[in-house]
Formats: structure tokens, sequence, C-alpha cells
């Protein structure tokens, strides 16, 4: 089944205490996103990468790191996790961003972070 | 920078009834697409219906359609028939070709539907 996977899909943690956020597709995507959902803000988008070795600053990308070794999988890490990161976290994958090939981005279950 | 905004955060509708969902953008680029999301209460974003800014027939998926106006920046949805698995949150988004930045998302407008 083509899908998005993220992992944990909830987590509570503590200030300061280092944290990964899994994400894997299996669709061959090229482009791979993260974003945050808050109330009244809909989803803002922290990172993105159009492709292995290749990422970049989304909206609000303060305190947040990623990477891309592998094609399929793009981890989103909290170095020093902080109560104002506490939201919910959605990755997306699509095959590409470049038209005409352009199409919809495939989002995963989504995770809920809480940070105390 | 670009925005989007959706002025309704919450609507209703009655079963079997038409809604319309509005949402506005703001942007001087000339290549964009527009999108419609759903996300009910299990949170999974799924993809209601997308609109190329070059085509000017809007764009239609079952009961739900769009009207957009580009010259306005209006790019509303019209659900018909509304169903009961309609309740939700409803996201419009719009991606740039050319902005560093790809997706950008309204606040949302969260739709109830009335049996």
């Amino acid at each position: 089944e083509a899908q998005v996977t993220q992992n944990p899909r909830y987590l509570i943690t503590v200030t300061g205490k280092k944290l990964t956020v899994t994400c894997s597709q299996n669709m061959n995507h090229e482009y791979m996103s993260w974003y945050r959902q808050d109330p009244g803000l809909g989803l803002r988008q922290i990172y993105y990468s159009m492709n292995v070795e290749v990422t970049d600053k989304g909206d609000v990308p303060e305190g947040y790191k990623v990477s891309r070794k592998e094609k399929r999988n793009f981890p989103l890490i909290l170095e020093s996790p902080s109560p104002n990161q506490t939201s919910l976290y959605f990755c997306a994958s699509s095959f590409t961003q470049t038209p005409p090939l352009f199409n919809e981005q495939f989002f995963g279950p989504g995770t809920r972070l809480t940070v105390l | 920078a670009q925005t989007v905004t959706q002025s309704q955060p919450e609507m209703s509708v009655q079963e079997a009834e038409t809604v319309t969902l509005s949402c506005t953008y703001d942007t001087s680029e000339s290549d964009y697409y527009l999108f419609w999301y759903k996300q009910p209460p299990s949170r999974q974003m799924i993809l209601v219906i997308r609109q190329e800014a070059y085509k000017q027939q809007n764009a239609t998926e079952n009961r739900f359609s769009v009207n957009f106006q580009k010259a306005a920046k209006s790019f509303s949805l019209k659900i018909s028939d509304s169903q009961l698995g309609d309740a939700a949150m409803y996201f419009c988004a719009s991606y740039y070709l050319n902005y560093g930045q790809n997706f950008v998302f309204g606040p949302g407008t969260r739709l109830s539907v009335l049996p």
C-alpha cells in the first residue's frame, strides 16, 4: 500500500530532551516536506527537500533540523525542544514539485507532540 | 509574503443542502496551483480538489466544485448535497512555482453537517 508513515504518533517529552520524528514513504517520491499545524494558523511548512541531500527552510524552521540521506526517509529533529513546539506535525511527499509532473502531496497520519 | 485567508472559522450546513467555503489569496506570482484539503477527526489530510491558475475552467470533483476568480484572487469551494461524512476542517492552500517556500495553507474552516 502506497503511504507515508510517521513515528511516533504521539509523544510527550520534556524541555531540552532531543527527539526525532521519523517519516518514510514507499512511493519513490522526490519531494518531502514537514509541516506543523496549530489552531487558527493552519499548516505551516518547516522544511522541505527537493531530493536526496537537498533541503531548504520553509516558513518556520527555527528549532528544527532535517536530513535527507535516503530518498524514502526524511526525519525531523528537535535538538532542544521547547513548549512552543507543542503541535501536530505532518510529513508529506509527492513525486515531484516540478510541472508538468507535479501532483498532489500525500500526507502522513500526523504526530502529536507535547513538550512540557 | 504569500498569504491565504479563510474568513469563516466555522460553518454549518443541513444534510443534503449546499454550502460554500471562502478562500482568498494574495500573490504577485503568475504560476500557481490552488487546493482544498479536508481534515476529518482522524486528522488525515485528504485532497478534495485542485485548480491550476492558468486554467479558466473551474475544477469539479463529484459533489465538490470551485469558483476560481483569478482577478479577485478568490477560490471558494462549493459542496453540493452535503453528507454527514463531509463534516471536517477544510484548508485552502496555494503552491507557487517560482517561490522558495512551496505550499501556503489558510487557517481552516470547520464545517459541521446537521442531520
